[in-house]
């Protein structure tokens, strides 16, 4: 166990709905970050959180949207979903801003039929 | 190089084989390159982090090379074992805070 809880493991749903996926960091870790594993790419960095706050967005669409709430998880929501949508969602957090090694969640797998 | 790239794209060796992968990365605005070890149904776990140009770090039988100037970095396994059979992933963060993971390297380490 990581530290880093994801909600739910497994998802599987319909195009055209919406789903939110969960995340609670490693107890003390300010940052979150959402990742995103297609087929076959490596994982794409959506966006990041500090202590409730964006600071970077990475290639995120428009139908999705996260946040962080003031006991640090995070949520990311993802409407309208595609087919293409289907993917392995990473959570990730670290203490604060500065260098250091990513604490992994063990990923949300989102199945979009 | 504008991405983070990683050969091979996969490797087989056999047990107590040395094995070594390269990842590049863009050299300009580099802040830190990252290693990280993936097993299949598990999340990605930490091996490195690493800043300074020449900077070396070892962790058992893995150890890591890092140049900032050419913009590549080196992951070494000594005496391959089945356990090392993972995915291993470097990324890289250049200024801003996120990390550019490259596409791994799938190790397969057979008896």
């Amino acid at each position: 166990d990581s530290g880093v809880t994801q909600t739910p493991k497994h998802l599987i749903t319909a195009t055209g709905q919406r789903v939110t996926l969960r995340c609670s960091p490693r107890s003390g870790d300010l940052s979150v970050y959402w990742y995103q594993q297609s087929l076959d790419q490596g994982l794409q960095f959506l966006i990041q959180y500090y202590n409730g706050e964006e600071r970077a967005k990475g290639n995120i669409l428009e139908r999705f949207s996260a946040q962080q709430f003031p006991d640090l998880h995070s949520e990311l929501n993802l409407s309208s979903l595609e087919l293409g949508d289907s993917a392995l969602y990473f959570c990730a957090s670290k203490p604060g801003q500065g260098v250091g090694g990513y604490t992994f969640g063990s990923g949300t797998r989102l199945t979009v039929v | 190089i504008l991405n983070v790239e990683q050969s091979p794209q996969s490797l087989h060796v056999q047990e107590g084989d040395s094995t070594n992968f390269t990842c590049s990365f863009p050299s300009s605005n580099f802040y830190a390159l990252h290693w990280y070890r993936w097993e299949t149904a598990k999340s990605p776990e930490a091996l490195f982090v690493m800043t300074l140009n020449g900077d070396e770090k070892k962790k058992g039988r893995i150890s890591a090379t890092l140049n900032t100037k050419e913009g590549y970095s080196y992951l070494y396994i000594k005496g391959s074992q089945p356990e090392d059979s993972a995915t291993y992933l470097c990324a890289s963060t250049g200024g801003g805070n996120k990390l550019t993971f490259g596409t791994g390297t799938q190790l397969k380490v057979e008896l």
